[in-house]
């Protein structure tokens, strides 16, 4: 089973912030990240956060981590269509190997 | 720069066929991933290799086989094709900053391969 949890799904309206969540389980990860795929697309890098940070903002994006609970968030302030994707989680090891979780599927209406 | 790229896009086979996926990138990374991607999973890490000369396995090795003959290649067999093979494949590099690899992963575009 996959060590990365995330929610399967989650709709928002336009104009609204998105909180998508993650759980992980190696609390030796050196870094944790948010990649967004779009349909028939590879993987573009959003964001990361490194394990001894709490929080990151990088403009409309920011990253929540709770070391103690293991949980990771991904907050998208004033969402837009164009942020319709799937999100995925993933945390890195010593090596840069990189563990996934099965990814948030976001569905932005108008 | 190209980045990081992958040939063939797509590609079928037959059960039973081999074939090998190419990963090429020109940013003079040490470390190189092969994953492949299903339906309603992450990617998960086949193999990977920390530098030219060097594999290692990854979560789903079997069935797979890898090269790092050379620093900007990656490449991935397949010897003998199943369906269950049938996924997108994804190819990844980082880089190094000494002993450490520095923080992001640049991914290719996919090979998108269905075995019948």
């Amino acid at each position: 089973g996959e060590d990365v949890e995330q929610s399967l799904f989650l709709s928002v309206r336009e104009g609204d912030s998105s909180v998508i969540n993650c759980t992980y389980t190696d609390s030796s990860s050196t870094y944790l990240y948010w990649y967004k795929q779009e349909p028939g697309a590879g993987l573009q890098l959003l964001t990361y956060i490194f394990s001894n940070m709490d929080m990151k903002q990088d403009q409309r994006l920011t990253v929540l981590l709770n070391k103690k609970d293991k949980h990771l968030s991904l907050r998208i302030a004033d969402t837009q269509t164009g942020d319709s994707a799937i999100y995925f989680c993933a945390e890195a090891d010593s090596w840069g190997k990189l563990q996934f979780g099965a990814g948030t599927q976001v569905v932005v209406t108008p | 720069n190209a980045g990081v790229t992958q040939t063939p896009k797509f590609r079928v086979l037959k059960t039973g066929q081999s074939m090998t996926l190419l990963c090429a990138q020109d940013m003079n990374h040490e470390y190189m991933y092969w994953y492949r991607q299903d339906p309603g999973m992450g990617l998960r890490l086949i193999h990977y290799s920390v530098g030219e000369g060097t594999t290692a396995k990854g979560e789903v090795p079997d069935g797979y086989n890898v090269s790092r003959l050379k620093k900007q290649n990656f490449l991935l067999g397949l010897e003998s094709a199943a369906p269950s093979q049938t996924s997108v494949y994804f190819c990844a590099s980082t880089g190094t900053s000494g002993r450490a690899w520095v923080n992001e992963q640049f991914f290719g575009p996919g090979t998108r391969l269905t075995v019948l």
